[in-house]
């Protein structure tokens, strides 16, 4: 089982709204990651946790705030967020950040598709 | 700064016929190489990854190559398809684990 399950699919939410993403994986993979992606371009990476503490924050808006309960769960808490906030919110797992060799590959999710109004 | 580009940014071809995808990236110091396919609204499928000590690597009709000194990889389509079409990502991973993305290459393959 190689998958990366991403809830909701679909969120609308207005600027004064507080939600909450949220990736599940089963794989036994201890880094996990968060993506950005608009219309047409590439994933921009927002946020990295390894062992379940945070490794990487990519200079990310406040307003947008992860957390990982657990080695198998990321969320992405979101408030107060602007209509440029719209996007494919994309969440990853590897094996590990390092290491492995020719397995360590990340795995995506479908994502979630935001819209901010 | 890594730096990862990718050409073309389009592709239309008929099927049956074989393709390179271009990818060049800027700082030789990866940890590795990752080929991902894109499906519109879609989230990513890991299609192969090249080890920073490996040449290339191979899954079916797919074939990438991998010369670090040069800054470059390429990923072959042997025999395309339409159901090939999507956007192709190519993305170097450091050491750290951040996967730099090209802008990808969105291919057509029609019947």
């Amino acid at each position: 089982d190689t998958e990366v399950t991403q809830t909701p699919k679909h969120l609308v939410m207005g600027m004064t709204n507080k939600k909450s993403l949220k990736c599940e994986q089963h794989m036994g993979h201890r880094a996990m990651y968060w993506y950005k992606q608009k219309a047409k371009k590439p994933p921009e990476l927002m946020f990295v946790y390894s062992y379940e503490k945070l490794s990487i924050n990519e200079s990310v808006p406040s307003r947008f705030s992860p957390e990982c309960p657990n080695s198998s769960l990321l969320n992405l808490h979101l408030h107060a967020l602007q209509p440029e906030d719209s996007a494919l919110y994309l969440c990853a797992s590897s094996p590990g950040l390092a290491g492995g060799g020719a397995k360590n590959i990340q795995y995506f999710g479908a994502g979630t598709r935001l819209s901010v109004l | 700064k890594q730096e990862v580009t990718q050409i073309p940014a389009a592709l239309s071809v008929p099927e049956g016929e074989n393709l390179v995808l271009n990818c060049s990236f800027t700082d030789s110091a990866i940890y590795n190489l990752q080929w991902f396919r894109q499906d519109p609204g879609k989230g990513l499928t890991s299609l192969l990854l090249i080890q920073s000590s490996q040449r290339e690597q191979t899954s079916g009709r797919l074939n990438a190559s991998l010369d670090k000194s040069s800054g470059r990889s390429t990923l072959y389509i042997a025999a395309s398809q339409p159901g090939d079409s999507a956007t192709y990502l190519c993305a170097a991973r450091s050491n750290t684990g951040k996967l730099i993305f090209g802008q990808g290459t969105t291919l057509q393959v029609k019947p």
